[in-house]
């Protein structure tokens, strides 16, 4: 059960567009449907932000999107906004009723 | 609206037992399966259990297996966490999580805001 590989960290300046990448094995990401994204504020509970791959829970701006091919998972902030500075994690079922997340990414807003 | 308040953290000695609660309200309770998630100071986020909506089906990370037992009670809408032989590295906020959808995961849609367990002599 080792964490999905994220990089720690991702930067980008107001009106950009970041891409935070998730990668996993054909054990998990490669196998599943069911990679989700989270993001966190200090101090806060983390926030559904993408399930299922691709979908966007009420609520979530569209400036945020996710994709994945074969063994890697990627969410796409578009249009940064300072207030999207946080930790994000991916999460992905793994089976045999286990569940794996990432490490985490630090985004900074310039 | 969608609650979940966990309590049962403390303090504890390596070696010892604790046992937390997830108290849910807002939604069907025995619809849905739910997870216990945890956050060691500074660090990311761990999965630790799962269990399904009628507890037919559990899950265990790897570093819990064997020391913590997961559980609900569906007429008293809530969820627990027994943990035994407690270690230091078990140190972290733990976070009581909802399934959104059907299934056992598909993924979390509401967290409660976590009860922190320390594990320290």
């Amino acid at each position: 059960q080792s964490a999905l590989t994220q990089p720690a960290s991702v930067s980008g300046s107001p009106g950009q567009s970041i891409t935070i990448s998730c990668t996993g094995t054909s054990s998990d990401v490669g196998s599943y449907n069911l990679v989700s994204w989270y993001q966190q504020h200090p101090g806060k509970a983390p926030k559904l932000m993408i399930y299922e791959g691709t979908k966007r829970p009420s609520g979530v701006s569209s400036r945020f999107s996710g994709s994945k091919s074969g063994n890697t998972a990627s969410l796409t902030i578009s249009g940064l906004q300072a207030e999207d500075e946080a930790d994000y994690y991916c999460c992905s079922y793994a089976g045999s009723s286990t569940v794996i997340f990432g490490g985490g990414t630090k985004l900074t807003v310039l | 609206e969608v609650q979940l308040v966990e309590s049962g953290g403390g303090l504890v000695q390596p070696g010892r037992s604790l046992r937390l609660s997830c108290a849910a309200s807002g939604f069907t309770f025995d619809d849905y399966a739910m997870h216990w998630v945890r956050q060691a100071p500074g660090e990311g986020l761990e999965w630790v259990s799962g269990i399904s909506w009628n507890s037919g089906g559990v899950g265990y990370a790897d570093s819990v297996k064997g020391r913590f037992a997961i559980s609900r009670d569906n007429a008293k809408k809530s969820l627990y966490l027994q943990m035994n032989s407690l270690r230091p590295e078990d140190t972290a906020l733990y976070y009581c999580a909802k399934v959104g959808g059907n299934g056992y995961v598909d993924h979390f849609d509401y967290w409660g805001q976590g009860t922190l367990v320390t594990v320290s002599s």
